[in-house]
């Protein structure tokens, strides 16, 4: 079955260097890619998101990158802040007309920001 | 706008009773919904997504279900829990009104004991 690969599992990082996540997918036919932030004891928060026609996208400090032939897309967190930690998890999709909207997401990623 | 709520949110049940989780959408029509579980430090794994009223698809085999008696109401039920079955549940919902994300209520944890 489709099937998103995560890495790395955790993450620590002084404040104000980059977080790179990366995230592998074997549908080749998902062309919807969502990133989620999760704050303990919470549902995770839509943060950023790119479609298969693009290959990145931007907003403010958040960035993300696809990869389409190699099947990969990546976070990209710059000066990082303590309120950035957090769980992340990233997500592939098949949206209309290819898909139903059925999600599979990897399986998070646990970032840390050292004051 | 929209709005997602489930409850209960904390829930502690013996083994073998029965589980009653609800879901329900507001400020919109037609969503596709979602039930997903969060072991303890661990990703999502999707149980039930659903298309339509009375339209369920699942995903991994296991002891719960899921119903959708109304267009914007989502219930996953068991009739006998077992201690597996303790996690985070989450629903969400998404679809053509959404901008095609899923958005997720704030979850219910359930501990079988």
């Amino acid at each position: 079955g489709e099937n998103v690969e995560q890495h790395p599992s955790t993450l620590s990082v002084q404040e104000g260097d980059s977080a790179v996540i990366k995230c592998t997918y074997s549908d080749s036919a998902s062309n919807y890619f969502p990133w989620y932030k999760q704050e303990l004891g919470k549902g995770p928060q839509l943060i950023i998101d790119i479609r298969s026609n693009v290959g990145e996208k931007k907003d403010q400090r958040i960035a993300v990158t696809l990869n389409k032939t190699a099947k990969h897309f990546s976070l990209h967190i710059t000066e990082t802040q303590p309120e950035d930690s957090a769980v992340y998890f990233c997500a592939a999709s098949r949206i209309p007309p290819q898909g139903t909207y059925k999600y599979i997401f990897g399986t998070g990623t646990r970032l840390k920001v050292l004051a | 706008s929209q709005t997602i709520h489930q409850w209960p949110a904390t829930l502690v049940q013996p083994v073998g009773s029965p589980l009653s989780l609800e879901c329900t959408v507001e400020g919109t029509s037609n969503p596709n919904l979602y039930w997903y579980r969060q072991a303890a430090g661990r990703g999502l794994q999707l149980l039930f997504y659903s298309v339509g009223i009375g339209q369920i698809s699942s995903e991994v085999p296991q002891n719960l279900s899921a119903s959708r008696p109304q267009d914007r109401q989502f219930i996953l039920s068991s009739k006998k829990l077992l201690l597996s079955d303790s996690g985070f549940y989450l629903c969400a919902w998404g679809g053509q009104y959404s901008g095609n994300t899923i958005y997720f209520g704030e979850g219910s944890w359930l501990t079988v004991v």
